[in-house]
């Protein structure tokens, strides 16, 4: 199975910061890289595919960038609503697997 | 608008079965185009993948569960089902069944149910 390390497992930031989160995987998965926003009680919703694709409808203040097993989730100027958890999954082969997360709340 | 839809028992008892059935709306089950998917979420944890069903019978299985589950579909209810066998009290999550973008698309679940709670307990 492909392991997918995220980094960091939580964060604080302010409305207005630039987040970065990493997302390492256990072997090369090209760019075949997703990521989802949890926000609590609710299903996930995905924000970036391929790597660095923006879903549809998705602000572009969201970003995505790497490929191989070195990958990075930017937002680039926090909003309120951007308060939630941050998962990557990859795709590049079964089993899918999903990063442990990245819990991001208001400092 | 798409929508999927679980429902099921939200309590099973150890060592026996978990079944949940997921009803979608709004898109063919019967599409080439999809893969329909299970992801679980223990209380607090992250998301753990199931498996996923083409509208053909094809499966992908998680090989962690593969011996206790199995995913089936039905594709004159628009209806795709899991059933997890001989289950302990860490199969306790929330289940969400999800499509998954498949033929011709980047794969990613892009619709998801709204989740069902299911507590193993006796």
């Amino acid at each position: 199975d492909i392991q997918l390390t995220q980094s960091p497992s939580s964060l604080s930031a302010s409305v207005g910061d630039r987040v970065t989160i990493t997302c390492q995987a256990s072997h090369d998965i090209t760019n075949f890289l997703n990521w989802y926003q949890q926000k609590p009680g609710k299903a996930p919703k995905v924000l970036i595919y391929d790597a660095f694709n923006l879903e549809a409808g998705v602000p572009s203040r969201f970003s995505g960038s790497g490929s191989g097993t070195d990958f990075t989730f930017t937002i680039s100027s926090l909003q309120p609503e951007d308060f939630a958890t941050y998962y990557c999954q990859q795709y590049d082969n079964f089993p899918y697997t999903f990063g442990q997360g990245t819990k991001l709340e208001i400092k | 608008q798409v929508q999927l839809q679980e429902s099921g028992p939200g309590l099973a008892k150890p060592s026996e079965a978990l079944s949940l059935t997921c009803s979608v709306s709004g898109a063919s089950i019967s599409s080439s185009r999809y893969y329909w998917g299970w992801i679980r979420q223990p209380p607090g944890k992250g998301l753990e993948w199931i498996g996923n069903i083409y509208y053909s019978g094809n499966t992908h299985y998680s090989p962690s569960l593969r011996s206790r589950v199995i995913i089936s579909i039905d594709t004159s209810r628009n209806q795709f089902f899991l059933k997890l066998s001989s289950v302990t009290a860490a199969d306790t999550a929330v289940y969400y069944c999800a499509r998954l973008l498949w033929s011709g698309f980047s794969p990613r679940f892009d619709y998801w149910g709204q989740g069902a709670l299911v507590t193993v307990s006796s």
